[in-house]
């Protein structure tokens, strides 16, 4: 079975500074899905970046992007220029190709402070 | 707006009780997905339906059930409650098929609230 760890209860970062939040994972797939969602305080899972293990090019959403690591089992999320409203919930989220469920970690807390 | 929605946002309800929780998924999804979110289980995969179809099983209690409609509309039934059944319940919905199609997108959530 699959798993995901995130070894980051919290986290904490200034506004306008950069934060790179960890995830590594477990599987013998040789291909699959990474993601990650956000979860603010009203608590709406929002997708903020999915990457594609075939790809060796790391996916970048605007101020989002991920380090990849396919041999390390490793997804980290990089949020650049920091704003409050990143202040969020952060879920890394592992996937088997075709029609399958998401395997969560735990999840990160991520406070942006002004 | 991811395009799903669920009904109703908040439900409480006493313990013993039975309870339906609704989601519409995206136009053109076929495939619905269920999670719970409880603060000590932290987010777990119910189930998932693919077109009118169950299609896989997770963490689910016998005291809860669910079906997709041929509208592709599903409800959870959640019977017999108990306290620790008080959680954040999310449906999910994606194309169904392979690839970057199969991101699964949240709604809402349904907060339930067992007394």
């Amino acid at each position: 079975a699959q798993t995901v760890t995130q070894s980051q209860p919290e986290m904490s970062v200034q506004e306008a500074e950069t934060v790179t939040l960890s995830c590594t994972y477990d599987t013998s797939e040789n291909n699959y899905y990474l993601f990650w969602y956000k979860q603010p305080p009203s608590r709406q899972m929002i997708l903020v970046i999915r990457q594609e293990a075939y790809k060796q090019q790391n996916a970048t959403e605007n101020r989002f992007s991920v380090n990849f690591q396919k041999a390390a089992k490793s997804f980290s999320l990089k949020i650049s220029d920091s704003q409050l409203g990143d202040t969020a919930m952060y879920f890394c989220a592992f996937m088997k190709p075709g029609n399958t469920p998401l395997v969560f970690g735990k999840g990160t807390r991520l406070s942006v402070i002004a | 707006d991811s395009g799903v929605t669920q009904t109703p946002k908040h439900l409480i309800t006493a313990t013993g009780q039975r309870v339906t929780l609704r989601c519409s998924p995206r136009s053109g999804d076929l495939s619905v997905y269920w999670y719970q979110q409880s603060l000590d289980q932290g987010l777990q995969f119910l189930i998932q339906y693919y077109n009118g179809e169950e299609r896989a099983k997770g963490n689910i209690l016998e005291r809860f059930s669910a079906q997709q409609f041929p509208d592709l509309h599903s409800e959870l039934n959640l019977s017999s409650l108990e306290l620790g059944d008080s959680a954040l319940y999310f449906c999910a919905s994606s194309a169904g098929t392979s690839g970057a199609l199969n991101t699964q997108y949240f709604g809402p959530g349904t907060r339930l609230t067992v007394l």
